[in-house]
């Protein structure tokens, strides 16, 4: 079965703009989260949903936003972009309750780069 | 919050040999641990979890332990290779603070030479 498709892989964005990132989750999974990963802070929650409704959020400011559809697909924001905000964002999707039976499923990212 | 430790130098071993890594935690023991493996660019890799009432998981060359007296999860594989090059990161839950995701390591680079 296919995995789970993040779009776009990579985007180049000047500092103040907006972005907006997409996940496809694995089919019948229910459960989203997004993850942002630099070298210096490796891997960071940033959120997780599930049946369209913030579950978890991390430490990261109002900038940075989501959103679930009924159909699963997330998608997240981040606004007025800083220099700081450039990482891979992954997204990870599970099964509801299942992820830390099973483990997670990630995305390949996408690579965001603030010039 | 739960601290997680791994070796931030690489690992470097001989193909053949047997590789084995670290996740030190410092707070409470988590419900679970797991293990992922991640190449550069891509998505991490779910490999292995095990729980916290579990001292040994195996999976084909893959093995883990883990020891909640000393708070430490060691990764081992076996008869290493090439492709087996790649960071491995650890991951645990948090049950203290009542959340299930997973809060991860940075990770630990391994260099398989043939």
């Amino acid at each position: 079965k296919a995995g789970v498709t993040q779009t776009p892989r990579y985007l180049i964005k000047t500092r103040g703009q907006q972005v907006t990132l997409s996940c496809s989750p694995i089919s019948g999974h229910r459960s989203v989260s997004w993850y942002q990963q630099t070298p210096g802070q490796g891997l960071q929650f940033l959120f997780e949903y599930f049946s369209e409704t913030q579950r978890n959020k991390g430490n990261f400011p109002g900038r940075f936003s989501g959103r679930q559809f009924s159909n699963s697909r997330s998608e997240m924001n981040v606004s007025t972009l800083e220099l700081g905000d450039s990482a891979l964002y992954l997204c990870a999707s599970s099964l509801e309750g299942q992820g830390e039976v099973y483990g997670y499923t990630f995305g390949s990212g996408t690579r965001l780069t603030v010039v | 919050s739960q601290k997680i430790e791994q070796n931030s130098e690489a690992l470097n071993i001989q193909e053949g040999k047997t590789a084995t890594l670290t996740c030190n935690y410092t707070n409470y023991s988590p419900a679970y641990l797991q293990w992922y493996r991640q190449d550069p660019g891509r998505g991490p890799v779910f490999l292995l979890l095990i729980r916290e009432n579990e001292k040994e998981k195996r999976k084909e060359r893959l093995k883990v332990t883990f020891d909640t007296t000393l708070k430490q999860s060691l990764f081992h594989i076996t008869a290493s290779q090439p492709a087996d090059s790649a960071t491995y990161l650890c991951a645990l839950d948090d049950p203290e603070g009542g959340s299930y995701i997973p809060t991860f390591g940075r990770g630990t680079s391994l260099i398989v030479h043939p």
